[in-house]
């Protein structure tokens, strides 16, 4: 089974600077998906930034990329210029993937609250 | 114009009734699903249906069954309701052909309380 680890439940960082949010995985599937989720207050989970395993380049959305390390099985997401809208839940969520017409169920981890201070 | 929408956004009700939860999404994805999230916002997948098959999660009681009247809409029936069922329930959806990463896209959620 896939697990999904995000080892720190809080972090905060001021405006403008840059904070990374650590997430790892365990998995015996080579081909995969991995993802990063934000759930503001409002509670929408919306889609940050995805990223295929068998692709070596890191994804990037804007201020948002990853630091995808397949042998160690580690997908950490910077934030760049950290905003006060950047204050949400992140959750890291895997994905494995299931081939012809089948799809994988994402399995998330607990989540990093983040808090973007003025 | 929403993408994947759920009725009611909150929901308040006794220990024992049966309540439903509407997910429509119009993003013409053939894959939905339905996610719990609980008091600790942990996320944990209950089901996925598409016109093929149902998955369901073996964690998941039997008071709670999913029912798909269409490729657009997939609807969660909670039977009995228990104090332990309070929770933030997700609807989501994504394409489910082959090929391509196959992200999922998330309704606002139904905050239940079971009271």
């Amino acid at each position: 089974a896939q697990t999904v680890t995000q080892s720190q439940p809080e972090m905060s960082v001021q405006e403008a600077e840059t904070v990374t949010l650590s997430c790892t995985y365990d998995t015996s599937e080579s081909n995969y998906y991995l993802f990063w989720y934000k759930q503001p207050p409002s509670r929408q989970m919306i889609l940050v930034i995805r990223q295929e395993a068998y692709k070596q380049q890191n994804a990037t959305e804007n201020r948002f990329s990853v630091n995808f390390q397949k042998a160690a099985k580690s997908f950490s997401l910077k934030i760049s210029d950290s905003q006060l809208g950047d204050t949400a839940m992140y959750f890291c969520a895997f994905m494995k993937h299931v081939g012809g017409g089948s799809q994988g169920n994402l399995i998330f981890g607990k989540g990093t609250k983040l808090s973007v201070k003025p | 114009d929403t993408a994947v929408s759920q009725t009611p956004k909150y929901l308040v009700t006794q220990m024992g009734n049966d309540k439903s939860i509407k997910c429509e999404q119009n993003l013409g994805h053939d894959t939905m699903y339905w996610y719990k999230q609980d008091s600790k916002k942990f996320l944990k997948i209950m089901f996925s249906y598409n016109n093929k098959e149902l998955i369901i999660n073996e964690t998941v009681p039997n008071r709670f069954s999913p029912k798909s009247p269409d490729k657009a809409h997939l609807n969660l029936h909670i039977n009995s309701l228990e104090l332990g069922d309070s929770a933030v329930y997700f609807c989501a959806s994504s394409r489910g052909t082959s090929g391509g990463i196959k992200t999922q896209y998330f309704g606002p959620g139904t905050r239940l309380l079971v009271l």
